[in-house]
């Protein structure tokens, strides 16, 4: 598609549940970032795809966050047993890989804002 | 881990006033970009510096990379309602493809 693409956009959801949250890249990137933003903070690395699998997990808060990528394109971040403090925006990004191209393509979605009540 | 201070975390300015914030760090960067986020969105890149001492200009927007490789500066010029948002400084780990943010500067501006 022509940008990121997240869904859904707002999530609420009671404490101790699951949720999963979808992200779409753009077309042909192979690189694939989530973030976590919090009330009046600057986005927070969670983890990051190059293809298929996981490079670097180790912005993950803890063993209920997990994303997968089982095509290389679609991701879906999934969080377990969801508590309140798990409130804020998931971001996510894609990139293409490789040189300095990578940085000014490096496109953000619009996020999902998830609230645990 | 590494930590981007931004400053000031604030402003208000009359429209047409130029604009400066700044960014500093305890750690080296490779490269430093400049991002700003509207409610509701995504950040949008700016400006990206790919070498100390840097200059790089886009439009009204002026972005520097520290000679130091720890802090960068954005000025803006004769600010418009459009500037209105938050700006977000951003580092780049040699090696790693992730991001580390500042904590943002939220702009606003009185017509």
């Amino acid at each position: 598609g022509a940008g990121v693409s997240q869904t859904p956009s707002n999530k609420v959801t009671e404490k101790g549940k699951y949720v999963e949250l979808r992200c779409d890249p753009i077309s042909g990137h192979t690189a694939l970032y989530w973030y976590r933003q919090s009330l009046g903070q600057g986005p927070e690395f969670l983890i990051y795809f190059q293809g298929t699998g996981a490079a670097d997990d180790s912005g993950l808060p803890n063993d209920r966050f997990f994303a997968v990528r089982p095509e290389g394109s679609v991701s879906t971040l999934k969080i377990q047993r969801t508590e309140r403090g798990d409130s804020a925006v998931y971001l996510c990004a894609s990139s293409l890989v490789g040189g300095d191209a990578w940085l000014s393509g490096y496109t953000f979605g619009s996020g999902t804002r998830l609230t645990v009540v | 881990g590494q930590q981007l201070n931004q400053s000031p975390q604030s402003m208000f300015i009359q429209e047409g006033e130029d604009v400066s914030m700044n960014c500093t760090s305890s750690s080296i960067f490779n490269t430093w970009l400049w991002y700003k986020q509207d409610p509701g969105e995504g950040p949008v890149l700016l400006i990206a510096l790919y070498k100390a001492g840097e200059l790089t200009s886009n439009g009204r927007l002026t972005a520097q990379f520290g000679i130091t490789r720890k802090d960068s500066f954005l000025n803006i010029s004769a600010s418009i309602p459009s500037d209105v948002g938050i700006y977000f400084c951003a580092g780049v780990i040699q090696g790693a493809q992730k991001l580390v943010f500042g904590q943002g500067t939220r702009l606003t501006i009185n017509p």
